[in-house]
């Protein structure tokens, strides 16, 4: 099992730019969330997806957008480019469950730097 | 809104024993955990507690929690360089869906 798998580890942009995330989930797992994380700063929940749809959305613009495909895996992108976009982008994987314990599982990162 | 806190640094000696504290203020917060995050990789959940619970403990591991003051501990028994990381404190009001709200992490240094 690979685990959560992201790519591209590394990417730079410059300001005004769109970039494209990409996430494959944990074998088995139906649902993806991505966090934000700024350089000293905890993850900051952007948005979740399952069954294609966007769940639950963080305090982020409308500039960050999402998709999933029908095999789990999903998309981050990011519109209009800021500086205070750079940041670790993370992508946690799990079971949608209504309640009980559910770990979410995630991936390395991309690391986005914007110039 | 919700909120967690963490004392930013912490620095001990190979072999003693490290204590992390986490304080959060949503009442309703169901879950608290313990992540860990290596230079250059993502997040490693190492213990969670459920918040009816006053102690959980896993190996090297002792997690502590005080629901009251809604205070939330981690302590590393025998800490190692390999513990040398930053951890972060989070916690969720329903977990499942819900989305983990994180501190701002504690650097933990393990001096030789």
């Amino acid at each position: 099992d690979a685990g959560v798998t992201q790519s591209p580890t590394h990417l730079i942009k410059t300001r005004g730019q769109q970039v494209t995330l990409r996430c494959s989930p944990k074998s088995g797992h139906d649902t993806v969330s991505w966090y934000q994380q700024a350089l000293g700063q905890g993850p900051q929940f952007i948005f979740q997806y399952y069954e294609e749809e966007e769940r639950q959305r963080g305090n982020f613009p409308d500039r960050f957008s999402g998709h999933q495909f029908p095999n789990y895996s999903s998309e981050l992108n990011v519109n209009a480019l800021l500086l205070g976009d750079s940041a670790l982008y993370l992508c946690a994987s799990s079971m949608w469950r209504s309640s009980s314990y559910n770990e979410q599982f995630f991936g390395p990162g991309t690391r986005l730097t914007v110039l | 809104g919700e909120d967690v806190e963490q004392s930013l640094f912490l620095s001990v000696r190979e072999g003693d024993s490290s204590v992390i504290n986490c304080t959060y203020t949503d009442s309703s917060s169901t879950y608290l955990y313990w992540y860990k995050q290596e230079p250059g990789a993502g997040l490693q959940l190492l213990t969670y507690i459920f918040s009816n619970m006053d102690m959980k403990q896993d190996q090297r591991l002792t997690v502590l929690l005080n629901k009251k003051d809604k205070h939330l501990s981690l302590r590393i028994a025998d800490t190692q360089t390999g513990d040398s990381a930053i951890y972060f404190c989070a916690e969720t009001a329903n977990s499942g869906n819900t989305p983990l709200v994180f501190g701002k992490g504690t650097r933990l240094s393990v001096i030789a």
